[in-house]
């Protein structure tokens, strides 16, 4: 089945800095990869996704980049905020099979 | 993006009881509706994936008699804890597939948390 690693578990920015966080993927067949955040004692929020057929996805401070050949994918959180401190899941889908595979998460801290 | 609720937020029960956690798609229908576990600073660990009007699949290793999954509509899908333990203590969690958008995405509800004595 699909394995996803993801890293750093944990991050630790000043304010203003850029965030950076990497996921690699295992099974080609993958296409869909979503980014989730967490705030502590709720549930995962969807803040942003890519498709296969597409490489850079941008959204204000947030984007994501995706490498097919080399299976990873990136989120990049630009001018960060102390809101943006959460923690960070990245996911694979397989079409077929509709089951998201996440990642263990990141820990965000943002230091004002 | 499309909106996903539970009930309870929180419960707290005693050893032995058995326990209901709701998951509602508040402005879709839902076909599909996916329950996950999270402990402390973990991932979210699939348990199971609710299909509306048929069984539910559950992931390996998951007790589908102690985990009851109902899907009786396609905006209600309902867990139940079965004899509870204190080993089942932790943060429930559902999602749902939204039908009419991208069908990969998956939009999660606000989570429950479970503590059993």
């Amino acid at each position: 089945g699909e394995n996803v690693e993801q890293h750093p578990s944990t991050l630790s920015v000043q304010e203003g800095d850029s965030a950076v966080i990497k996921c690699t993927y295992s099974d080609s067949a993958s296409n869909y990869f979503p980014w989730y955040k967490q705030e502590l004692g709720k549930g995962p929020q969807l803040i942003i996704d890519i498709r296969s057929n597409v490489g850079e996805k941008k959204d204000q401070r947030i984007a994501v980049t995706l490498n097919k050949t080399a299976k990873h994918f990136s989120l990049h959180i630009t001018e960060t905020q102390p809101e943006d401190s959460a923690v960070y899941f990245c996911a694979a889908v397989k079409a077929a099979g509709n089951k998201l595979t996440f990642g263990g998460g990141t820990r965000v801290l943002v230091k004002p | 993006g499309a909106v996903v609720s539970q009930h309870p937020s929180r419960v707290i029960c005693k050893s032995g009881t058995s326990v209901k956690i709701e998951c509602r798609s508040l402005d879709f229908q839902a076909t599909t509706m996916f329950w996950y576990r999270q402990f402390p600073k973990q991932s979210l660990m699939l348990m199971a994936t609710s299909n509306e009007g048929s069984k539910a699949t559950y992931e390996q290793g998951v007790e589908k008699d102690k985990f009851l999954i109902n899907h009786a509509s396609l905006t209600l899908s309902t867990l139940t804890v079965t004899s509870a333990h204190p080993e089942d203590s932790s943060f429930y969690i559902c999602s749902a597939r939204d039908p009419l958008g991208w069908s990969e995405t998956q939009y999660f509800g606000p989570g429950t948390r479970l503590l059993v004595l």
